[in-house]
């Protein structure tokens, strides 16, 4: 079945990068995804990479996909306080006519001023 | 606001207690979905709703009860809980038909079961 692992925590100092990792085991998943859950709030997505693709940059955000390894991470660059937060790695597969999201643990991200 | 509402935000229940959660999109999405979500596991699907018809049942115990009477509206009906039931249900909604989609989230109905 479906199956998607992150670490729990990361912890970094502001203004550094932030790499936040994840395996994932679908490997017919056409895209992958990072959201972000703030405390209080449900998830929202961040970004997201097709799974032809090996790189994404968006602003401060840099997805890497590895297929090969279903290795798939998200960096962060100059994190901010702004930044803490729940980062959710995620997969999508077709169930009846639609697709299921299925999502690894989270990593909390804590930046320390 | 991100269009999909949850209600209650928050809920206590007894174990002997019957309740239900409520889920509201108005992004005109075609899929619907139930989360839970504890400390330190992965979020957990429990069901998913294409077109007021459930296409995922993941193991998802009966006292769990579903119901989707439109497209614009899921429930989850809780019946004879458990305190291990205590999480954060989460609703979401998306337009899944082409492989992408953005899922929608409610804010989530925090769960206290005594």
């Amino acid at each position: 079945g479906e199956d998607v692992e992150q670490s729990l925590f990361l912890s970094v100092r502001e203004g550094d990068s932030s790499v936040i990792n994840c395996t994932y085991t679908d490997s017919s998943s056409t895209y992958l995804y990072w959201y972000k859950q703030e405390p209080g709030a449900g998830l929202q997505l961040l970004t997201y990479i097709f799974s032809n693709m090996d790189m994404k940059q968006d602003q401060r955000l840099t997805v890497l996909l590895n297929k090969k390894d279903k290795h798939l991470s998200l960096r962060i660059a100059d994190t901010q306080t702004g930044d803490s937060a729940i980062y959710f790695c995620a997969e999508s597969s077709p169930t009846s006519g639609t697709y299921k999201y299925i999502f690894g643990t989270g990593t909390r991200l804590k930046v320390l001023a | 606001e991100t269009g999909v509402t949850q209600t209650p935000r928050h809920l206590v229940m007894g174990m002997t207690n019957k309740k239900s959660l409520k889920c509201e999109q108005h992004l005109g999405h075609n899929a619907m979905y139930w989360y839970k979500q504890s400390a330190k596991k992965p979020l957990e699907l429990m069901f998913v709703y294409n077109f007021k018809e459930q296409t995922e049942n993941n193991s998802v115990p009966s006292r769990f009860s579903p119901e989707c009477p439109n497209s614009s509206h899921l429930f989850l009906h809780l019946h004879t809980l458990q305190p291990e039931d205590s999480a954060l249900y989460l609703c979401a909604s998306s337009q899944a038909e082409t492989g992408f989609a953005e899922a929608f989230f409610g804010q989530g109905t925090r769960l206290t079961v005594v």
